[in-house]
């Protein structure tokens, strides 16, 4: 069975770094055409991709935070970890990750998500 | 950047009914569409994947058509557990993938 759980703060300050991880059992990261992504939702918006992590160790990022944003595993530990810098409220949202494939079949297992709010 | 537009924003239907969602991209994703589900409170659970592939799982009353510009999610005749946020998503510039801005299927 496959599963991902996210975990991390649920209230940061302003411009302060968020540190997100995402663990996982059920699949390797190692093996060919497995990815991770992270995607976000603030309350009542749209779903929003952040960044991408494959089996190669190859990340990818949203061309619109891609200066904000880092991406790593640990695939010893099966954890993605995804680093935000310079928070902002406006960054206020549910955070998920995902299963991901280097093909076209979709994010396939989701975590629960983890809810960030952004306040002095 | 691909942009995906979703009509309508709300649609309105009983169970029983048969519901029909739009997805349209701002320039060819080719069959490089998915389509999720979401429930209040609720992790998105992917549908339908490279347009019209159903998941695992998911049950045949759901599927999908379109390739290029135009895409449809079709639910045949809907279930009380239909009623729910659908987004598609595009993957045709893998890994730069965008999602649409939603269409919420309520009860009438």
């Amino acid at each position: 069975q496959v599963t991902l759980r996210e975990s991390g703060p649920a209230l940061v300050k302003p411009t302060q770094t968020l540190t997100l991880t995402c663990t996982f059992s059920g699949f390797s990261l190692s093996t060919s055409g497995m990815c991770v992504s992270w995607i976000r939702q603030p309350p009542g918006k749209a779903l929003e991709w952040l960044a991408l992590i494959d089996w190669d160790d190859d990340k990818y990022y949203s061309t619109s935070l891609k200066t904000r944003l880092t991406i790593s595993k640990d695939t010893s530990k099966n954890q993605v970890v995804l680093t935000m810098t310079n928070m902002d409220p406006v960054d206020t949202a549910t955070y998920y990750c995902a299963r991901d494939s280097s093909g076209n079949n979709g994010m396939d297992v989701w975590g629960q998500g983890t809810t960030v709010t952004v306040s002095s | 950047e691909i942009v995906l537009t979703q009509s309508p924003a709300t649609l309105s239907l009983s169970p029983g009914e048969r519901a029909t969602l739009s997805c349209r991209a701002s320039q060819s994703v080719s069959s490089y569409l998915a389509w999720y589900q979401q429930k209040p409170g609720q992790a998105p659970r992917l549908l339908i994947y490279d347009a019209s592939n159903r998941a695992t799982g998911i049950p045949a009353r759901f599927s999908g058509s379109g390739s290029g510009t135009d895409f449809t999610l079709t639910i045949s005749s809907l279930e009380p557990e239909d009623f729910a946020v659908y987004y598609c998503q595009q993957r045709s510039n893998w890994p730069e993938i965008t999602f649409g801005q939603g269409t919420r299927l309520e009860i009438k």
